[in-house]
């Protein structure tokens, strides 16, 4: 398997623009994570999924975050709209049912000016 | 919400030397991983646990999952320039599934 895909790797955006970050888990994986990471706040969880249906997105930091994830081999983050703020480098993980373990695609760095 | 302590926030040390971080929360949970960040990449799994007390060892690392549940340690021995990175714990949750990160130890090697 190639691994968590993520896409694009690298995002620049004007503030108050829309932004779709996208993620294909390994295959026969059941969870998937979206997780933010920055200097001052490190690896923020921000929303999971288990069977494409969200779990948990108590991290998700304001209604201007939304994801989804349609069938399991997809899914989105997206940003509508954007402010400088957003800037982080976004990573989206994937497990398998059962195991404790996670792995991570090379994350979307963004960053909104 | 739940928390990762992870300490220390970072090291400097000279090639050779060994080195231990840890991770302590006030949650206990069912499985404790250790990745490896380098510049630039996603993190890397380097070592999971899975049961209160085991020991597991990965080439020069060795990580345990504590009695209470609660905390893990990772030791490094003999280290290398290539050692060089952030280091983090993950604890997991078995029942909500739920995988959540320590703050990470920024490690640096003097060759």
């Amino acid at each position: 398997d190639a691994g968590v895909i993520q896409s694009p790797r690298h995002e620049v955006t004007e503030m108050g623009q829309e932004v779709t970050l996208r993620c294909k888990p390994i295959s026969g994986h059941d969870y998937l994570f979206w997780y933010r990471q920055t200097m001052m706040r490190g690896l923020e969880l921000l929303i999971y999924f288990n069977n494409n249906v969200p779990i948990d997105d108590s991290g998700m930091p304001e209604d201007r975050f939304s994801a989804k994830m349609p069938n399991a081999s997809f899914s989105t983050l997206k940003i509508q709209p954007s402010e400088p703020r957003d800037s982080a480098v976004y990573f989206c993980a994937s497990s398998q049912q059962g195991s404790g373990e996670a792995f991570f695609g090379q994350g979307t760095r963004l960053t909104v000016v | 919400g739940q928390q990762l302590n992870q300490s220390p926030q970072s090291m400097f040390i000279q090639e050779g030397e060994d080195v231990s971080m840890n991770c302590t929360s006030s949650s206990i949970f069912n499985t404790w991983l250790w990745y490896k960040q380098d510049p630039g990449e996603g993190p890397v799994l380097l070592i999971a646990l899975y049961k209160a007390g085991e020991l597991t060892s990965n080439g020069r690392l060795t990580a345990q999952f504590g009695i209470t549940r609660k905390d893990s340690f990772l030791n490094i021995s003999a280290s290398i320039p290539s050692d060089v990175g952030i280091y983090f714990c993950a604890g997991r949750n078995s029942n909500t599934g739920k995988l959540i990160f320590g703050q990470g130890t920024t490690l640096q090697v003097k060759p």
